[in-house]
């Protein structure tokens, strides 16, 4: 099993439906990011969260830590949102690591 | 932001190459991960500030990678093999109350023939 998983896989929307991706990890962790990836491969991040919630535009991100899982929804999404979501995670251990899902594929159809 | 160079680099097999990294002024923490094709991405390897980095992430004894005066960045690949063809991507962050931002560079797009 994957230390970090994400759901779904691929995803297609049309434009102004609400989306969201899941993130789920099996280890202890001292920070979860959101990241964007464009086609051509711009990475962009977008949140950075250790607890409860976060809202930046249409996008918000929560995470609850006693369950492992955080999600990443998108309002009214549209066409320019369609890029690979990633769920990264930075692990406690006696060092440093970041741990990154399989990332979700997410297009949306105008 | 972050700015990497080579952008694109092609190299023959067994060459040595290196990978260039400049991180945001101030940024102390940086990252080097990489991409495959069609793959998602891998740690590589971790710098804090002046403390030894976490070279956990690194696929083997050819790559190696250093960071000088807390700041540049270089990861050098030997004797390359057509594996190591992939993305590299370079990210430097900042801690603000507790809390740590990551920015990413454009990656080089390295591919060994």
């Amino acid at each position: 099993k994957n230390e970090v998983e994400q759901s779904p896989q691929n995803l297609t929307a049309q434009e102004g439906e609400f989306i969201t991706i899941n993130c789920s990890y099996s280890v202890g962790i001292s920070a979860l990011h959101w990241l964007q990836q464009h086609p051509g491969g711009g990475i962009v991040s977008l949140f950075m969260l250790s607890s409860g919630k976060k809202k930046h535009g249409r996008l918000i991100a929560t995470i609850n830590i006693q369950e492992k899982h955080s999600s990443l929804h998108i309002t009214a999404s549209h066409p320019r949102d369609s890029a690979v979501y990633i769920c990264a995670v930075g692990v406690v251990t006696s060092y440093d690591k970041v741990i990154f899902g399989p990332g979700t594929s997410l297009s949306v159809i105008p | 932001g972050v700015s990497q160079n080579p952008r694109p680099k092609i190299t023959k097999r067994g060459q040595d190459v290196a990978l260039r990294c400049d991180p945001i002024s101030g940024h102390t923490a940086l990252y080097w991960y990489r991409q495959s094709l069609g793959q998602g991405l891998e740690f590589l390897i971790y710098f804090q500030g002046n403390s030894a980095p976490d070279k956990s992430g690194l696929p083997s004894d050819r790559f190696s990678a250093e960071r000088t005066g807390g700041s540049v960045s270089t990861l050098t690949i030997q004797r390359t093999q057509q594996e190591d063809s992939a993305v590299y991507l370079c990210a430097s962050s900042f801690f603000r109350g507790g809390r740590e931002t990551q920015y990413f560079g454009p990656g080089t797009r390295l591919l060994v023939l």
